[in-house]
């Protein structure tokens, strides 16, 4: 499968506990888009990221979420010590450059905190 | 002022009509434009994208950009159905910057 791999596709976390959600790129992509969704609602912006460096995380909650794309391996969206409002579907996008190309998207992590 | 506005809908239109989806966007120098259609529970589909001002055709799918204007619009002709679905516009400004999506219209089809 050569599309966007995002892992896992549901992912249940209790109050307080770490959630991490990965998204490998489609071959040849090197840039990679995270998107959160809220149910009803569109896709907010939440970080752009380039190999091993960080475009832009403006979208991205000052406290508790990170996010890396490392030179090797999937890109990691890590939230710590989640809260029920975290409950959403992370989507995870990817292109192959900075130019005009579209996303390609990912199936998301239904993320639901308890 | 949000950097993309789209109508909320819900748009019903009927089965064979032509439904016209439209945005706006703040940012007077983006460059990009892209539509993507989001059935329930689903991950977003990319059905076009344009660069130009003027249309862009690609089978029953039309996009139109006016960037004087800072809006661009989807007309989907013979509608049917299964183009029953949430269509979200999404905004590239510069080469380096981010792409923001619209909050979507939905967009229901009736027999």
């Amino acid at each position: 499968n050569a599309g966007v791999m995002q892992n896992p596709r549901h992912l249940v976390r209790r109050r307080g506990q770490e959630a991490r959600l990965r998204c490998s790129p489609m071959k040849g992509h090197s840039h990679v888009y995270w998107y959160r969704q809220l149910p009803e609602e569109g896709l907010k912006f939440m970080v752009y990221l380039q190999k091993e460096n960080i475009i832009d995380e403006s979208g991205m909650p000052k406290e508790r979420f990170s996010a890396e794309f490392p030179k090797e391996g999937p890109s990691i969206l890590r939230i710590q010590q989640v809260v029920r409002g975290d409950s959403a579907a992370y989507f995870c996008a990817s292109s192959p450059d900075r130019g005009p190309s579209p996303l390609h998207f990912g199936n998301g992590t239904r993320l639901t905190v308890t | 002022q949000k950097e993309v506005e789209q109508n909320s809908g819900p748009l019903s239109v009927p089965e064979g009509a032509i439904a016209s989806l439209n945005c706006t966007y703040s940012d007077r120098g983006s460059q990009s434009f892209f539509w993507y259609r989001q059935y329930s529970g689903k991950s977003p589909e990319l059905i076009m994208f344009i660069y130009s001002n003027g249309d862009k055709e690609d089978g029953r799918f039309t996009a139109q950009l006016n960037k004087a204007s800072q809006y661009v619009s989807l007309l989907i002709r013979d509608s049917q159905p299964s183009d029953s679905a949430t269509y979200l516009c999404a905004v590239k400004g510069s080469s380096a910057s981010k792409i923001i999506f619209g909050s979507g219209t939905r967009l229901s089809i009736r027999p």
